[in-house]
């Protein structure tokens, strides 16, 4: 059973730039949430998809945008990287709860890097 | 927007001990899940909690759930070095929401 799975691991990217990161949800999963980390802290909230639709959405800007696929696996962009930027990106699956409570399973991350 | 405070924010500790450490909110909530994290790892899920007042066990772990609904409690019994790392709670306020996370508590084990 495979868990959830996150692509690139590692990256850098310059100021300006714009980029991708991907994520494959834990097997019978169907939504997808994106989380931030910035170091020595907890993860923040970016936004959830679910039947391909963003559902909710955290404080962050326009910049951070995403997208999921009929497969359920989804993608977090960004544009026009800040310094700020830099941080654990976390994906995390689960199954569409709307009258029970969650639980939500974390991939590794991806770790971008803004110079 | 919503916040968890955790205490305490680091804590280290002799192999063998005992560890408690809670989660606390001035907002209700309907789930806590608690999370270990190794350095250059995502979290992973050690307790799911969905009912008030629920104690959980999972190993040498064991949550609850706060009758108040505002917070939640991890111990740790005969603490090994592997234990070391930041735990974090997680709280949903409602059923479909996303969850929000603590700042984490960084546990250190003196062997």
């Amino acid at each position: 059973d495979a868990g959830v799975t996150q692509s690139p691991t590692h990256l850098i990217k310059t100021r300006g730039q714009q980029v991708t990161l991907r994520c494959s949800p834990k097997s019978g999963h169907d939504t997808v949430s994106w989380y931030q980390q910035a170091l020595g802290q907890g993860p923040q909230f970016i936004f959830q998809y679910y039947e391909e639709e963003e559902r909710q959405r955290g404080n962050f800007p326009d910049r951070f945008s995403g997208h999921q696929f009929p497969n359920y696996s989804s993608e977090l962009n960004v544009n026009a990287l800040l310094l700020g930027d830099s941080a654990l990106y976390l994906c995390a699956s689960s199954r569409w709860e709307a009258h029970s409570g969650n639980t939500i399973y974390f991939g590794e991350g991806s770790w971008l890097t803004v110079v | 927007g919503q916040q968890l405070n955790q205490s305490p924010q680091s804590m280290f500790i002799q192999e063998g001990e005992d560890v408690s450490m809670n989660c606390t909110s001035s907002s209700i909530f309907n789930t806590w899940l608690w999370y270990k994290q190794d350095p250059g790892e995502g979290p992973v899920l050690l307790i799911a909690l969905y009912k008030a007042g629920e104690l959980t066990s999972n190993g040498r772990l064991t949550a609850q759930f706060g009758i108040t609904r505002k917070d939640s409690f991890l111990n740790i019994s005969a603490s090994i070095p592997s234990d070391v790392g930041i735990y974090f709670c997680a709280g949903q306020l409602d059923y479909g929401q996303n969850f929000v996370f603590g700042p984490g508590t960084r546990l250190s084990v003196l062997p």
